[in-house]
C-alpha cells in the first residue's frame, strides 16, 4: 500500500502562508472525500486539523484550509505562526476499505 | 472530556505475541468506529486496522493482515489489538483514535504506547 505523496519538507516566515500538497490517485484522494490532515508535534498524538477535504472541526484556527482537485489535495496554512511548525500528514481513504497517510512534511517557521 | 489510554506496549522478540488495549473514557465506545494508527521511530504515520462501532466490520493493512486481530469490548469500553508474529519493522508507537462519523478521520487519538520488537 504506497503513501500518498507529500513534500518532505516547506518553510515560511511568521506571516506568510504556505501550501502543503497531497498527491493520491483515483482509488482514494480522487475518488473520496474522505481526505483530512494531521499536524503533529514532536512527541506528541496527531490532531485533526482538516477533514471532509475542507472542513475545519471545532477549536482550530481559520489560518487553516483544505482544498482537492482531481488526485491531489492541499492544505494551506495563512498567516504562519511559530506554533504552526509541526509535522503535517494528509491521509484518505482508499477502495477495499483501507485507509493512507501521506509520508508527511515538517514545516519550519523561519 | 474524551480520554483515550493505550496500554501492553513493550520490549518483545521476533515471532512472539503481544496485547495491546485502549481504554475510553468520556465517550460510549460502542457508537464509534475505532482505528489503530502506528509510527516507526522518525518515521511517518502508517495506519494499522480499523473496526466498525458493533465490531462486525474489521478492516487491516495489508503489513497486518492474518497477524494481527483487532476486537473490542464494548461493556468495557475498551478496543484491542492482539498481535503476533511480530518483527523487527512492527517497531513502532502505537496509537488508538476514534473514527468521527464513520468517515475514516480520527478526531481523537490516545497518547501511544511504543512496541519494540527486538531480540
Amino acid at each position: 500500500q504506497s503513501a500518498l505523496t507529500q513534500p518532505a519538507s516547506v518553510s515560511g516566515s511568521p506571516g506568510q502562508s504556505i501550501t502543503i500538497s497531497c498527491t493520491g490517485t483515483s482509488s482514494d484522494l480522487g475518488g473520496y472525500n474522505y481526505v483530512s490532515w494531521y499536524q503533529q508535534h514532536p512527541g506528541k498524538a496527531p490532531k485533526l486539523m482538516i477533514y471532509d477535504v475542507n472542513n475545519r472541526p471545532s477549536g482550530v484556527s481559520n489560518r487553516f484550509s483544505g482544498s482537492k482537485s482531481g488526485n491531489t489535495a492541499s492544505l494551506t496554512i495563512s498567516g504562519l505562526q511559530p506554533e504552526d511548525e509541526a509535522d503535517y500528514y494528509c491521509s484518505s481513504f482508499r477502495s477495499g476499505h483501507t485507509l493512507v497517510f501521506g509520508g508527511g512534511t515538517k514545516l519550519t517557521v523561519l | 472530556q474524551v480520554q483515550l489510554v493505550e496500554s501492553g506496549g513493550g520490549v518483545v522478540q521476533p515471532g512472539r505475541s503481544l496485547r495491546l488495549s485502549c481504554a475510553a473514557s468520556g465517550l460510549i465506545l460502542s457508537t464509534y468506529g475505532m482505528h489503530w494508527v502506528r509510527q516507526a521511530p522518525g518515521k511517518g504515520l502508517e495506519w494499522v486496522a480499523g473496526i466498525s462501532f458493533h465490531g462486525r466490520d474489521k478492516y487491516y493493512a495489508d503489513s497486518v493482515q492474518g497477524r494481527f486481530t483487532i476486537s473490542r469490548d464494548n461493556s468495557k469500553n475498551t478496543l484491542y489489538l492482539q498481535m503476533s508474529s511480530l518483527r523487527a519493522e512492527d517497531t513502532a508507537v502505537y496509537y488508538c483514535a476514534r473514527e468521527m462519523s464513520s468517515s475514516w478521520m480520527f478526531d481523537y487519538w490516545g497518547q501511544g504506547t511504543l512496541v519494540t520488537v527486538s531480540s
